[in-house]
């Protein structure tokens, strides 16, 4: 079995500024993991994904994540928000079974 | 390339009456395609897996008499809400997987449904 936290429902940054958006796993076997962005009534598009090798991953729009097995996370980070990075985003785990469980998710807002 | 249609994208029906989504992958065969629905402002619960050929597995607490999908093709499935229902009113969300042994999935753009 496996599930994601997110921790932090709202966040908020200023335009330029860090965005670091937080994810804890739980899974009985190596995880496959993901963070998708979601824009309003909008279908789930993929960030990065971390699946084997390299624990830093980078992804689309400048966003990176960092698989780190002993504090099971998978924090996603960018180091300068742009307005258009407003939206919700989800981290996803997904085990033997190959099926995606989904966090909460985190809405991100980005202030001028 | 990997991309994933649904239609209608928005739909309003009467309660009781029935309605179908369709999920397409346009540039790909999809051996999976996973059916996912949407509370406002929550998370995506996923309903149903299904696999071309073969019936849905559905997840815990999902009527299937009520959720019908069909998977007749590796590019296509189907949701049918029969006898719709004001609670039924979500965003449902498609997504598929193109081959045997990987884990990506790719989604589509969701459909609202509204039933009145």
């Amino acid at each position: 079995a496996q599930s994601v936290t997110q921790l932090g429902s709202h966040v908020s940054v200023s335009e330029g500024a860090l965005v670091l958006l937080r994810c804890n796993y739980s899974s009985s076997v190596p995880p496959y993991l993901f963070w998708y962005v979601q824009y309003p009534n909008q279908g789930l598009q993929l960030l990065l994904k971390y699946t084997t090798g390299a624990t830093l991953v980078k992804g689309i729009n400048g966003f990176e994540a960092e698989f780190k097995k002993s504090e099971t996370s998978f924090h996603l980070t960018k180091p300068s928000a742009h307005m258009s990075d407003a939206a919700e985003y989800f981290c996803a785990v997904s085990g033997s079974a190959r099926q995606l469980t989904f966090g909460s998710g985190t809405q991100l807002t980005v202030l001028p | 390339g990997a991309v994933v249609s649904q239609h209608p994208s928005r739909v309003i029906c009467k309660s009781g009456t029935s309605v179908k989504i369709e999920c397409r992958s346009l540039d790909f065969q999809a051996t999976t395609m996973f059916w996912y629905r949407q509370f406002p402002k929550q998370s995506l619960m996923l309903m149903a897996t299904s696999n071309e050929g073969s019936k849905a597995t559905y997840e815990q607490g999902v009527e299937k008499d009520k959720f019908l999908i069909n998977h007749a093709s590796l590019t296509l499935s189907t949701l049918t809400v029969t006898s719709a229902h004001p609670e039924d009113s979500s965003f449902y969300i498609c997504s598929a997987r193109p081959l045997a042994g990987t884990y990506e999935q790719y989604f589509g753009p969701g459909t609202r449904l509204t039933v009145t």
